[in-house]
């Protein structure tokens, strides 16, 4: 398997612009996590999702956030309208609901709202 | 909110063993300790985790204190790639519960 992908890699971005990001996560993977990193913030989680059905989005900031995951091997992140404070590294992860499996992330989108 | 306490930065020099300290006093019994570490520019990778007992893989050791409020991640032989952001992070490691980062702890291998 190929990991959890994500794209783009990098997205730069006018502020009041719609972003999306994507995420493919590890075949048989029943669990999708979305994070943010700033260099204040450390890394956030936004929500997850289990079998496609969100589970905990309360660490989405705001109502320009949402996230959806329409089948088990695809996932999307969107901000709209974008601010500059939304600048940031966003991750998506992936995992088995199984006792004690670990988590693997995806290389990040680096998101720069201008 | 991390359950954990972390120093924010450590060095180590490059061949010795790095010992990487974690304080989780309120840690409950169906907890889990895990670690994660975060190389420059890629995502958390995953290293090890336990419950009570010593765990060594083929990245690291993990001892947890008995009473399991305290643990230390011991890389045996440090090189230079593992120069990294390290995540020590309680959770029960089941289902629905979530993986929490705290501020981890910065280690630089020195040449």
């Amino acid at each position: 398997d190929a990991g959890v992908i994500q794209s783009p890699r990098h997205e730069v971005t006018e502020m009041g612009q719609e972003v999306t990001l994507r995420c493919k996560p590890i075949s048989g993977h029943d669990y999708l996590f979305w994070y943010r990193q700033t260099m204040m913030r450390g890394l956030e989680l936004l929500i997850y999702f289990n079998n496609n059905v969100p589970i905990d989005d309360s660490g989405m900031p705001e109502d320009r956030f949402s996230a959806k995951m329409p089948n088990a091997s695809f996932s999307t992140l969107k901000i709209q309208p974008s601010e500059p404070r939304d600048s940031a590294v966003y991750f998506c992860a992936s995992s088995l609901g199984e006792m004690n499996t670990e988590a693997f992330f995806g290389q990040g989108t680096r998101l720069t709202v201008v | 909110d991390a359950k954990t306490t972390q120093p924010p930065s450590m060095d180590c020099a490059e061949g010795r063993a790095a010992n990487l300290p974690c304080n989780h006093s309120t840690i409950s019994g169906n907890e889990y300790v895990y670690w994660y570490r975060q190389i420059h520019s890629q995502g958390p990778q995953y290293i090890i985790h336990g419950l009570k007992n010593n765990e060594t893989n083929e990245m690291a050791s993990l001892i947890i204190t008995e009473d399991r409020k305290s643990s230390t991640l011991i890389l045996p032989h440090a090189t230079l790639r593992d120069t990294a952001v390290y995540y020590c992070i309680v959770r029960v490691g089941y289902r629905d519960d979530k993986i929490i980062f705290g501020k981890g702890t910065r280690l630089h291998i020195l040449p």
